[in-house]
């Protein structure tokens, strides 16, 4: 059964710095990219970043480029999103989630919250 | 980045009614198209996806269809289950965009 479970998250002040994990399990890790995403506090769901599965192929919402960093080690069957000047608009839910190779984001972790305020 | 116009926003319904959500992208994105379904507190779940095609596992009631620019996910006989928070998205290029979100209520 396909697992993912985020961690790292937290309360941080303006202009500081995160880094988000995210644990695989139950499948083939180094064979699939992988997302993430995150949801505002009553809010809609907002696509953040990709990473292929051999990290060949990077991808960023304009919202992030420049501050997040997407990286996996797949020795380790894990994902990461280093968040650097963050801002309270990146206040919310940040959820990790795999790629299919016919269907985006068909599975997808419990997600970790992630609170931006001095 | 391409726009995904999601509608309605909300509406209210009934147990066994025929419900229908729309997506239009801004440009073409061929069938690369899903559709997921959130309930409060919980990550979303894939119902569809390359536009027309079944998650395993969901049931038979949800159906989507379109290609192109303009898609629709229909609930064939709405259930108590059904309700909640449905959102479309594209993966034809990036950065992916979701449609804004549709909230299905008990009418």
């Amino acid at each position: 059964e396909v697992h993912l479970v985020e961690s790292g998250g937290g309360l941080v002040k303006p202009g500081g710095s995160l880094r988000l994990s995210c644990a695989a399990s139950g499948f083939t890790f180094s064979r699939y990219s992988m997302n993430w995403v995150r949801q505002a506090p009553g809010k809609g769901l907002d696509w953040v970043s990709l990473i292929s599965s051999t990290s060949k192929y990077i991808y960023y919402a304009d919202s992030v480029k420049g501050r997040f960093t997407i990286s996996r080690d797949n020795a380790k069957n894990s994902l990461y999103l280093q968040m650097n000047s963050l801002r309270a608009e990146d206040t919310g839910v940040y959820f990790c989630t795999r790629d299919d190779v016919v269907a985006a984001s068909d599975y997808w972790g419990k997600g970790v919250l992630v609170t931006v305020s001095s | 980045a391409i726009q995904m116009t999601q509608s309605p926003s909300s509406l209210s319904a009934s147990v066994g009614d025929r419900v229908s959500i729309t997506c239009r992208a801004s440009q073409f994105i061929r069938n690369d198209l899903g559709w997921f379904q959130q309930k409060p507190g919980k990550a979303p779940k894939l119902l569809i996806y390359a536009a027309s095609s079944l998650q395993s596992g969901v049931p038979s009631r949800f159906s989507g269809s379109g290609s192109g620019t303009d898609f629709t996910l229909t609930i064939s006989s709405l259930q108590s289950e059904d309700f909640a928070t449905y959102y479309c998205l594209q993966d034809y290029g990036y950065p992916r965009t979701f449609g804004q979100g549709t909230k299905v209520e008990i009418k």
